[in-house]
């Protein structure tokens, strides 16, 4: 069974300028949840997405938004970038809570996006 | 409200020598907890999760986790440190609230010397 995907695995953006990122979940896997990996704050969420809404959302500005599709896919983007946006976006799937049990979460080997 | 506290954010041992990271958690409902490990320039792979099953869970490459109500505690031992195990570990915990955000500790990086 393939693992998240995400893609691009590298970014380069300037002060300003939007960026969208892709995430392709596990087959089966119906929730997908972001994260934002940094240096100085650790990792910290971002956004969840199950059946196309918007379960949960962590504390970040508007100017980071997601959507998911109905094939399960997910992109988030972050328009009007800062440099403090340089991260690694890291994406993770998983079962529906209604399949019981905790929520293991797996995760795509991420996004490395640098604002310059 | 629910945190994550991971002690010590390097960690050296040397090759063949006991690991132990330690992870302490905030939660006001019984929680879920997990350990993810980190190589470079990779994603995060499940090293174990604690579900309520069993207080000493066993994970992935030797590693096992004993959960401790009474002291908020979820600490990751492996009796013998190898070099592949180098990497960054990290506690994470979450509710059965229905909803999958994990809160995450600011990680343990484990050094393992020759």
């Amino acid at each position: 069974k393939a693992g998240v995907t995400q893609t691009p695995r590298y970014l380069i953006k300037t002060r300003g300028q939007q960026v969208t990122l892709s995430c392709s979940p596990i087959s089966g896997h119906r929730s997908v949840s972001w994260y934002q990996q940094t240096p100085g704050q650790g990792l910290q969420f971002l956004f969840e997405y199950f059946s196309e809404t918007q379960r949960n959302k962590g504390n970040f500005p508007g100017r980071f938004s997601g959507r998911q599709f109905s094939n399960s896919r997910s992109e988030m983007n972050v328009s009007t970038l800062e440099l403090g946006d340089s991260a690694l976006y890291l994406c993770a799937s998983s079962l529906p809570q209604w399949a019981g049990g905790p929520n293991e979460q797996f995760f795509g080997p991420g996004t490395r996006l640098t604002v310059l | 409200a629910q945190s994550v506290t991971q002690l010590g954010s390097h960690v050296s041992v040397s090759e063949g020598a006991l690991v132990l990271l330690r992870c302490n958690y905030s939660s006001s409902v019984p929680p879920y907890l997990f350990w993810y490990v980190q190589y470079p320039n990779q994603g995060l792979q499940l090293l174990l999760k604690y579900t309520s099953a069993a207080t000493l869970v066993k994970g992935i490459n030797g590693f096992e986790a004993e959960f401790k109500k009474s002291e908020t505690s979820f600490h990751l031992t492996k009796p013998s440190a190898h070099m592949s195990d180098a990497a960054e570990y990290f506690c994470a915990v979450s509710q059965d609230t229905g909803r999958r955000a994990l809160t995450f500790g600011s990680g343990t990086r484990l050094q393992v010397q020759p």
